[in-house]
């Protein structure tokens, strides 16, 4: 019963330095989505999936990318990364109850500092 | 742009008090998510409510839905130290982007 898992927990980059943030689920969920937390402002949406080959943006896109090729895996690949980039970001997956609302399950997190 | 505004930000109260937290939105949403989060880990579902007026009890929490679906009240009763976390709230429905307030951290003294 993992449910979400996201590896590593904790990294350090230097500033124009990629990295990819890997995040698994194992409840066969077509929804998968990659969030920021900054202290203050809640959790912001990067971007999202709703099936395996489909992805969209969220509300802060800008430097990351996504790739959605198997129903488990949903990386997030930051390109260059920049200290505003600094943050906690955690993978989401969720099911739809009755056409109505997700119930979302969120991994534990990854501590992101970039110098 | 959907926004929730949540207050207060942040709260101390003792054991065994009583305690309101408030989740507001200028904007209709079809259905509301309560979240608490402990440090270090991700948010947990706690309740989902979607019809207006609603209210839903999980022990002794008690959750309320607005009328107008704009805005929403978790109470905790005869609060305990196992309450301590940020409690966040969500706002979106069935093919919609959930969006989450800035959240209320709590902090339940023995």
């Amino acid at each position: 019963n993992a449910g979400v898992t996201q590896t590593p927990k904790f990294q350090v980059l230097k500033t124009g330095q990629s990295m990819t943030l890997q995040c698994a689920q194992d409840m066969n969920h077509e929804y998968m989505s990659w969030y920021r937390q900054d202290p203050g402002m809640g959790l912001r949406l990067i971007h999202y999936s709703v099936g395996a080959g489909i992805t969209d943006q969220g509300e802060v896109p800008n430097g990351y990318n996504v790739s959605r090729s198997t129903t488990e895996d949903f990386p997030l690949r930051l390109l260059s990364a920049a200290p505003s980039q600094t943050s906690v970001y955690f993978c989401a997956s969720s099911y739809s109850r009755g056409r109505t609302f997700h119930i979302y399950t969120f991994g534990s997190g990854t501590r992101l500092t970039v110098v | 742009t959907q926004l929730l505004e949540q207050s207060p930000q942040f709260l101390s109260i003792q054991e065994g008090e009583n305690l309101t937290v408030y989740c507001n939105s200028s904007s209709v949403f079809s259905s509301l998510q309560w979240y608490r989060q402990e440090p270090g880990e991700g948010p947990v579902l706690l309740v989902t409510v979607v019809t207006g007026g609603e209210v839903k009890k999980l022990k002794r929490l008690t959750f309320q839905f607005g009328d107008a679906r704009k805005d929403s009240s978790l109470h905790i009763t005869a609060a305990q130290p196992g309450d301590t976390g940020l409690y966040l709230c969500a706002g979106g429905g069935y093919g919609q982007n959930f969006v989450f307030g800035p959240g209320t951290r709590l902090s339940v003294l023995p």
